[in-house]
């Protein structure tokens, strides 16, 4: 079975501060990662996917198969970061929702201190 | 709406009592789903609609779960004889197919519906 794994429930930064969230998954196959990102009060949202390869308000992912790993990473943390992030993972008929669904992470919440 | 509009945001039931909520997706996408998402969990895959037909309930947690999209826009998820252990947010998300022109994979969300059972 596919699986995603958050470690950190909670992370806490200084502003300016690197941040990291971790990511690892078990899948068999090639799968599509992603990052969903809940801000307070506001609906679930995709932040960025691995396949675009993109930076989405300075923040980057990178898939390494290798360690099955997505973590998501920013250089320099801003107050605005602070929110839910959830990782997913699309993988084969067996994720829930055939080939479109999406298998999620429990969620870090990351908290960006003043 | 531009947006996945869920209905209602907040219910409060007794334990035994049937809910009903809904979900207006995105005008034009095709596939449907819900999740569950208990306080602090990820959420989990509920059930899929790909139009009016429902591909897979596998995450279903029992027959009390039932839910529809009969004419292949709006669909309700139905709760029977709630339980405690129902109190949680259904989502509902809506995309594209994959495969036709536009997919980009990304499910948009509702707001989500939250469901207290006392």
């Amino acid at each position: 079975a596919q699986r995603v794994t958050q470690p950190e429930k909670l992370l806490s930064v200084f502003k300016g501060a690197p941040v990291e969230l971790k990511c690892n998954y078990s899948y068999s196959g090639s799968p599509e990662l992603f990052w969903y990102v809940q801000y307070s009060r506001q609906r679930l949202q995709l932040l960025l996917r691995h396949i675009s390869r993109e930076s989405i308000k300075g923040f980057t992912a990178d898939l390494n198969k290798g360690e099955t790993s997505f973590h998501l990473k920013k250089p320099f943390a801003q107050e605005e970061d602070s929110a839910m992030y959830y990782c997913a993972l699309r993988g084969g008929p067996y994720s829930g929702g055939g080939a479109d669904g999406l298998t999620f992470g429990k969620g870090t919440h990351l908290i960006i201190q003043p | 709406g531009a947006g996945v509009s869920q209905s209602p945001r907040y219910k409060v039931a007794k334990r035994g009592q049937d809910v009903a909520l809904r979900c207006d997706p995105i005008s034009g996408h095709v596939s449907l789903f819900w999740y569950q998402q208990a306080l602090g969990q990820g959420p989990e895959f509920l059930t899929y609609f790909q139009n009016e037909a429902q591909l897979d309930k596998s995450g279903l947690p029992s027959d009390r779960f039932f839910a529809e999209r009969p004419e292949g826009s709006v669909s309700t998820l139905k709760i029977q004889r709630t339980q405690q252990e129902d109190s949680a947010v259904y989502l509902c998300a809506s995309s594209k197919r994959s495969g036709l022109a536009g997919y980009t994979g990304e499910l948009f969300f509702g707001e989500g519906s939250r469901l207290t059972v006392l």
